[in-house]
């Protein structure tokens, strides 16, 4: 069954710095991957797709992120962080079923510090 | 473009009373979804629908909670009795359709999400 573990339940990094949030997933198959973000009271916002496109996917707001199938990851890199990017940020895999449902990680909250 | 659309955004009930959620997809979305997201936790698919039929809702706990998507457009999720462990932030999303070929790359839209405590 697909699933996506996100290693990092929490991040904090100093406004300007990289960000780095990991995730691994499973999948029989050749999957969808995505990341969503979330921020407090809003839904969730798409930030990039992976589709066995390009394996370096560029999203929104200088997001991007690499599918690794060897190493079966899909980390979100940032090379400079904002103030607006604190918030909760989830990994996602489309299901294998006829569904193609989203399966979500448990998030990664993000803290962007001054 | 108008987004998806939910109400009520908050939601305080006592346990074994009845709630019910509504949502107005993007104009347009063949496919709905419900999800509830726990506190601290990812969200979770209760049920989807392609225009008026069930696509998925082997998640949804059908002693209590039930969907309908009368005309392929709108949509309303409702619990039945509610139970403590039902406080939770239920979203609905919608996409435009879900083509097989495509292996589930469709994009899904969230509304805002309504936010149910259950006392």
């Amino acid at each position: 069954a697909q699933s996506v573990t996100q290693l990092d339940s929490h991040v904090s990094v100093s406004e300007g710095t990289p960000v780095l949030l990991r995730c691994n997933y499973s999948s029989s198959y050749s999957p969808s991957l995505f990341w969503y973000v979330q921020h407090p009271n809003k839904g969730l916002q798409l930030l990039l797709k992976y589709t066995s496109a390009a394996t370096l996917v560029k999203g929104i707001n200088g997001f991007e992120a690499e599918f690794k199938k060897s190493e079966t990851s899909f980390h979100l890199t940032k090379p400079s962080a904002h103030m607006s990017d604190a918030a909760e940020y989830f990994c996602v895999v489309s299901g294998e079923d006829s569904s193609y449902k989203l399966i979500f990680g448990s998030g990664t909250r993000l803290l962007v510090r001054p | 473009e108008a987004g998806v659309a939910q109400s009520p955004r908050y939601k305080i009930i006592e346990k074994r009373q009845s709630v019910a959620f509504w949502c107005n997809p993007i104009s347009g979305h063949a496919t709905l979804y419900w999800y509830q997201q726990i506190l601290g936790q990812g969200p979770k698919l209760l049920i989807q629908f392609q225009n008026n039929g069930v696509v998925d809702d082997s998640q949804l706990p059908k002693d209590r909670f039930s969907a309908e998507r009368l005309k392929g457009v709108d949509s309303t999720l409702k619990i039945q009795p509610a139970k403590l462990e039902d406080s939770a932030v239920y979203l609905c999303a919608s996409s435009y359709y879900n083509l097989p070929g495509l292996a589930g790359g469709e994009t899904q839209y969230f509304g805002p999400g309504t936010r149910l405590l259950v006392l």
